[in-house]
């Protein structure tokens, strides 16, 4: 069962523009949703991360923007540039007290950005 | 200060083979993760430790699969025997304790034949 659903599968953005991809969750326990950046041959690096209590989070070029009751979050990278080609992946978890539980992760997106 | 460390990089055996990856993680980082992620995928929980204790291997095929984390630090994950469907990428991920941010390491890329 896919607790996280991502879209798209594939993204090609020219330098510049606005890159989004989009998440929607099922499990209502899911308190923390953090996005992850994977380069070719590297582990996933965690990028950015939200918790409901906010509608939007931003660092830098980079912004969450979460909706509850819809259950969706989603990334928008800004001016996004070459350096950002990457495969991004939503995840989603329960933070219990005292330490994190599983990610959940989505099936990721291969943003491509162009010159 | 170094990242986690996997090894080996890269592991090409034939089916019915063993195999067995290692996993340094963070100095300090009590919590240590096994994920797999299959090509074009995400990363799917195998086992979790806290400490030396796994504290949820749910996901775990325990038939062909085993885990162990002696000390509490190092943890080597195992296959044996190896099925062609267990081609993919094992990473092996370690938080601090009470921390959402899991350090994810590079992984190891198995090629079952």
């Amino acid at each position: 069962q896919q607790q996280v659903k991502q879209s798209p599968q594939s993204l090609i953005v020219q330098k510049g523009g606005i890159s989004i991809i989009n998440c929607a969750y099922e499990n209502t326990a899911f308190d923390y949703f953090p996005w992850y950046q994977q380069f070719p041959g590297k582990g996933p690096a965690l990028l950015i991360a939200i918790r409901p209590d906010v509608s939007e989070k931003k660092e830098g070029r980079f912004t969450i923007s979460f909706n509850k009751s819809a259950k969706q979050f989603s990334l928008h990278i800004m001016d996004s540039q070459p350096g950002d080609s990457a495969t991004y992946f939503c995840a989603a978890t329960t933070v219990n007290t005292g330490t994190a539980s599983k990610l959940t992760f989505g099936t990721g997106t291969r943003l491509q950005v162009t010159l | 200060e170094a990242g986690v460390v996997q090894s080996p990089r890269y592991k090409i055996i034939e089916k019915k083979q063993p195999v067995a990856f290692w996993c340094n993680p963070i100095s300090g980082h009590n919590t240590l993760y096994w994920y797999r992620q299959n090509l074009g995928q995400g990363p799917e929980l195998l086992i979790r430790y806290e400490n030396e204790e796994a504290v949820d291997d749910s996901q775990l095929p325990k038939d062909r699969f085993s885990a162990e984390r002696l000390k509490g630090v190092d943890s080597t994950l195992k296959i044996q025997p190896a099925e062609l469907g267990d081609s993919a990428v094992y990473l092996c991920a370690s938080s601090l304790p009470g921390d959402t941010e899991a350090f994810f390491g590079q992984g190891t890329r198995l090629t079952v034949v």
